[in-house]
């Protein structure tokens, strides 16, 4: 099977650096996705890792470790905009390949 | 460009009365297809999952099935709405199990009373 664990709420200032940290147990791995979703609104994609490393898109960036199954979203300059929940997802080889999200991180950015 | 479709917005059912919830896809050919439900403030759970016409794969026991009657159809049903129920439910597709993105309809709101 697999669990995902992440914060579930975390707050920051407008301007701000966050980052919202994602541990996962998994048997088999293709990688790590994050997506976003706004109160009452379908979750959309962010990024994908499945590689050791940074990927960077803009005020976000994703980082994936193989070895230690640990994974964060970091957001800079943060807007109000940005005030969401965020979530993990985890893709397995024994699972068929589904997508399994994690329980999600509520961020709140104050001004 | 894909696009997917997902009615009705919002339902509000008694207890006891049966349910189908609609998805559908457009632009793509042999999808992925995924229900998901969220609780109030909580994560999503995997209802099921289809890789193609008929192959479904029911991912918790529960009151629910659904249906891949077309390729690019997705259908939730259930024969008795238990008030647990209730909860925001979610279609989505992605175009391979090794894809790096999955796309989500605008969810049903399911208020069973």
């Amino acid at each position: 099977g697999q669990s995902l664990e992440q914060p579930s709420e975390v707050t920051a200032v407008e301007g701000a650096i966050v980052q919202i940290n994602c541990t996962y147990q998994t048997s088999g791995f293709y990688g790590l996705s994050w997506y976003q979703q706004h109160d009452g609104g379908a979750p959309t994609f962010l990024s994908y890792n499945a590689l050791d490393g940074l990927e960077e898109t803009g005020r976000f960036s994703s980082f994936l470790s193989r070895s230690d199954s640990y994974g964060y979203l970091l957001l800079q300059e943060l807007q109000m905009k940005d005030s969401a929940s965020y979530f993990c997802a985890v893709r397995e080889y024994n699972q068929g390949g589904k997508l399994i999200f994690g329980q999600g991180t509520e961020l709140s950015v104050k001004p | 460009s894909q696009t997917i479709h997902q009615w009705p917005a919002t339902l509000v059912q008694p207890v006891g009365s049966p349910l189908s919830l609609e998805c559908t896809v457009e632009g793509t050919s042999n999808p992925n297809l995924y229900w998901y439900r969220q609780a109030a403030g909580r994560g999503l759970q995997l209802l099921f999952y289809s890789v193609g016409i008929g192959q479904i794969s029911s991912e918790v026991p529960q009151n629910l099935s659904a249906s891949r009657p077309q390729d690019r159809q997705f259908i939730l049903s259930s024969k008795k709405l238990l008030l647990s129920d209730s909860g925001f439910y979610l279609c989505a597709w992605e175009t391979g199990s090794t894809g790096t993105e999955a796309f989500f309809g605008q969810g049903t709101r399911l208020t069973v009373v």
